[in-house]
């Protein structure tokens, strides 16, 4: 079990570029999910997959987010024309998906910086 | 899912036990209580989570009152390592999304 990891660690970019993360779960973890942080805050729920299917989206999602988790492993969380208010920890987190209490594991994060 | 209220801070000696409160006095008969741990600029780290009994493991003891309106969570010998924001959360078993408050913000002192 070598944990959820995520690429890249940092990232610094100017506003109106695209942006894509990747996360990749424990091993034959079913969900997988995405989460926000921004300074000083507790991380927020942004969408979350079972398999390869994208059950949950919210609200803070805008338009120009788009996740997918293809073969229902690894996910990918791009970010469109961004903007600095983007700028945040994005944080990814994976959970067995089969009974029990579920509880999710977080990997490192990714740190966007929108200049 | 029930809403949690912890202190925003609060300190503890090197080697000593750190106790952490957590409120949780609207939590319902099928949620769970858990604790994840954030250190600086890391991803959260889950320690533990219970349902009504007293629960332990190699990283900290959790405390369920009674009456589940509120826990403790102790963490036996506090090293310097163990400074970070604590999170209680409280969470239905089917519930996909966790929800994070602001935390306890814990410094251990040497």
């Amino acid at each position: 079990d070598t944990g959820v990891s995520q690429d890249p660690r940092h990232k610094i970019t100017k506003r109106g570029q695209n942006v894509t993360f990747r996360c990749d779960p424990i091993s034959e973890h079913n969900r997988l999910y995405w989460y926000r942080q921004t300074l000083g805050q507790g991380p927020e729920f942004l969408t979350y997959f079972q398999n390869e299917a994208q059950l949950e989206k919210s609200r803070l999602l805008s338009d120009r987010f788009s996740a997918e988790r293809p073969k229902g492993s690894f996910s990918t969380l791009e970010i469109q024309r961004t903007e600095q208010g983007d700028s945040a920890m994005y944080l990814c987190a994976s959970s067995e998906g089969q009974g029990g209490t579920d509880t999710q594991y977080f990997g490192p994060g990714t740190r966007l910086t929108v200049l | 899912d029930a809403k949690t209220t912890q202190p925003t801070s609060m300190d503890c000696a090197e080697g000593r036990a750190a106790n952490l409160p957590c409120n949780h006095s609207t939590i319902s008969g099928n949620e769970y209580v858990y604790w994840y741990r954030q250190i600086h600029s890391q991803g959260p780290q889950y320690i533990i989570h219970g349902l009504k009994n007293n629960e332990t493991n190699e990283m900290a003891s959790l405390i369920i009152t009674e009456d589940r309106k509120s826990s403790t969570l102790i963490l036996p010998h506090a090293t310097l390592r163990d400074t970070a924001v604590y999170y209680c959360i409280v969470r239905r078993i089917s519930a996909s999304k966790i929800i994070f408050g602001s935390g306890t913000r814990l410094s251990i002192r040497p």
